[in-house]
């Protein structure tokens, strides 16, 4: 299937200071991207869509002043995660579709970010 | 179903048994399923979708059952192996608009066991 990559892996950061993480769709193109989370024990939660050339769609809850998304090429999203806190620890999961895929919409996934705020 | 729980249902089986896990949604407009396998420290792993137009479909191993009706759906594993053991979620994609994609909504997940 279509490859996915997410960069770093792992992050731990102080408390206040903001981290980048990566999404590449290694050998396709994504006009849209889908940013998730995912706590301890819980399911994915759809955060954003992450659109090439416009501004992310954010989901009820989301603020997007802290969770700035942007969608610079067709193979690449960043997620920026400004001013974080501890609570904003989890791991962070990128997710886009093939639209060569053959007749599937599977939406393929990165292998997510760590992220550690101390 | 779609709800987020704060500990997963945990399904543990014999290995070579077959497994069922199962699967509640909510939203009436999911047109498309996908049930992913996520083992720990990972991304989510296609396993296996079906279209609302479908009651049935069947993968290497799998089978992914829909019943509409009741907005149900099903992932059973036939002879259940060690590398078998993950968490497994379904999902229920709604078309977003203009960009050929679904927005997906994840179920809770289930933690599948495999005893060797």
């Amino acid at each position: 299937g279509a490859v996915v990559s997410q960069h770093p892996s792992r992050v731990i950061c102080k408390s206040g200071t903001s981290v980048k993480i990566e999404c590449r769709s290694l050998d396709f193109q994504a006009t849209t991207m889908f940013w998730y989370r995912q706590f301890p024990k819980q399911s994915l939660m759809l955060m954003a869509t992450s659109n090439e050339g416009s501004k992310a769609t954010y989901e009820q809850g989301v603020e997007k002043d802290k969770f700035l998304i942007n969608h610079a090429s067709l193979t690449l999203s960043t997620l920026t995660v400004t001013s974080a806190h501890p609570e904003d620890s989890s791991f962070y999961i990128c997710s886009a579709r093939d639209p060569s895929g053959k007749g599937t919409d599977t939406q393929y996934f990165g292998p997510g970010t760590r992220l550690t705020v101390l | 179903g779609e709800s987020v729980g704060l500990h997963l249902p945990t399904l543990s089986v014999q290995e070579g048994d077959n497994s069922i896990i199962n699967c509640a949604y909510s939203n009436s407009a999911s047109d498309y399923f996908i049930w992913y396998k996520q083992e720990s420290g990972k991304g989510p792993q296609f396993i296996i979708d079906i279209r609302s137009n479908m009651d049935k479909r069947q993968g290497q191993r799998v089978t992914v059952l829909l019943n509409k009706t009741v907005k149900h759906l099903s992932l059973q594993i036939a002879a259940t192996q060690p590398g078998d053991s993950a968490v497994y979620f379904c999902a229920g994609g709604v078309p977003y608009s203009g960009a050929g994609s679904y927005q997906l909504t994840f179920g809770k997940g289930t933690k599948l066991s495999v005893i060797p």
